[in-house]
C-alpha cells in the first residue's frame, strides 16, 4: 500500500509495563525510521533500518528500547519497563534514498 | 553537532497573505525536508530538497546550500494552511539513505479568515 501503517494509535501502560509498537512500511521502501516526539515539536531520532538490518541506533536508549524489522512482518519498537518520560508520540517513516519520506500517523504512548 | 533553527516560532496572518518560514542549519546536508503537522498530529512530507527550488500548488520551497538556509513560502494563504511547519535535515557526513533526520522546533502558523 501507499501508506505507512502504525498500530496501535493509542497505548496506555502502567509504569514498568512493556509497550510494543508496530509499523508496516510502504512496500518496496528499503529504509525505515523511528522517531519520538515529546512535548509539541521536539523530535528525536531513535533508530533506522536498511531492509532488516539496523543502520543507525545512536538515538536508542538501549537498556530498555529495542527494535526489529524482519522480512514479511511489520517492524516493531519495544520498550521494556516503561517510564513516565517515555510518554510521547512515536512516528515511523519509510523511504527510498532519493524520494521523500512517508510518515505513519503515529502511536501515542501514555505511561501512567 | 547539527542544529536546525526555524523562524518565526509562531506566525498569525490574515487569509490571502504571502507567508515565509525560514530554516537555517549548521552542517553540510544531503537533503532538507519540509513537513506539515496538523493539530490531529499526522505528518505530511511537503518537499525534499537538495538544491534550487520546488513548487507544489501554492507552496514553494527554496534552498541555498552555500548559505545553509531554506525558505518555505505559501502564496494566497488559507485557514486550512494552519498547521505546524517543520524543517528537517539529513546530514551529509555519512552515506546512505538511512541517516536519521535532525528536526527544527517547528513554526506554528495560524491563518485567520
Amino acid at each position: 500500500g501507499e501508506e505507512v501503517a502504525q498500530t496501535p494509535k493509542h497505548l496506555v501502560r502502567g509504569e514498568g509495563q512493556k509497550a510494543k509498537l508496530y509499523c508496516a512500511p510502504i512496500k518496496g521502501h528499503s529504509y525505515v525510521f523511528w522517531y519520538q516526539q515529546v512535548l509539541k515539536n521536539e523530535f528525536k531520532f531513535l533508530i533506522s533500518f536498511q531492509n532488516e538490518n539496523v543502520f543507525d541506533e545512536t538515538g536508542m536508549p538501549k537498556e530498555r528500547f529495542s527494535a526489529k524489522c524482519l522480512p514479511n512482518s511489520p517492524c516493531s519498537l519495544e520498550i521494556q519497563a516503561t517510564k513516565l518520560e517515555d510518554s510521547a508520540v512515536y512516528f515511523c517513516a519509510s523511504s527510498q534514498t532519493n524520494y521523500g519520506y512517508t510518515f505513519g500517523s503515529g502511536t501515542r504512548l501514555t505511561v501512567v | 553537532k547539527n542544529e536546525v533553527e526555524q523562524s518565526p516560532q509562531n506566525l498569525t496572518a490574515q487569509e490571502g497573505e504571502f507567508i515565509t518560514i525560514n530554516c537555517s542549519y549548521s552542517v553540510g546536508i544531503s537533503a532538507l525536508h519540509w513537513l506539515q503537522q496538523h493539530p490531529g498530529g499526522g505528518i505530511v512530507s511537503l518537499f525534499m530538497l537538495s538544491s534550487g527550488k520546488k513548487k507544489h500548488g501554492r507552496l514553494i520551497a527554496t534552498i541555498n546550500i552555500q548559505e545553509k538556509h531554506s525558505s518555505l513560502h505559501i502564496t494566497a494563504s488559507h485557514p486550512r494552511d494552519s498547521a505546524v511547519y517543520i524543517c528537517a535535515v539529513r546530514p551529509s557526513y555519512s552515506g546512505g539513505g538511512a541517516d536519521g533526520l535532525t528536526f527544527g522546533k517547528g513554526t506554528h502558523l495560524i491563518i485567520q479568515p
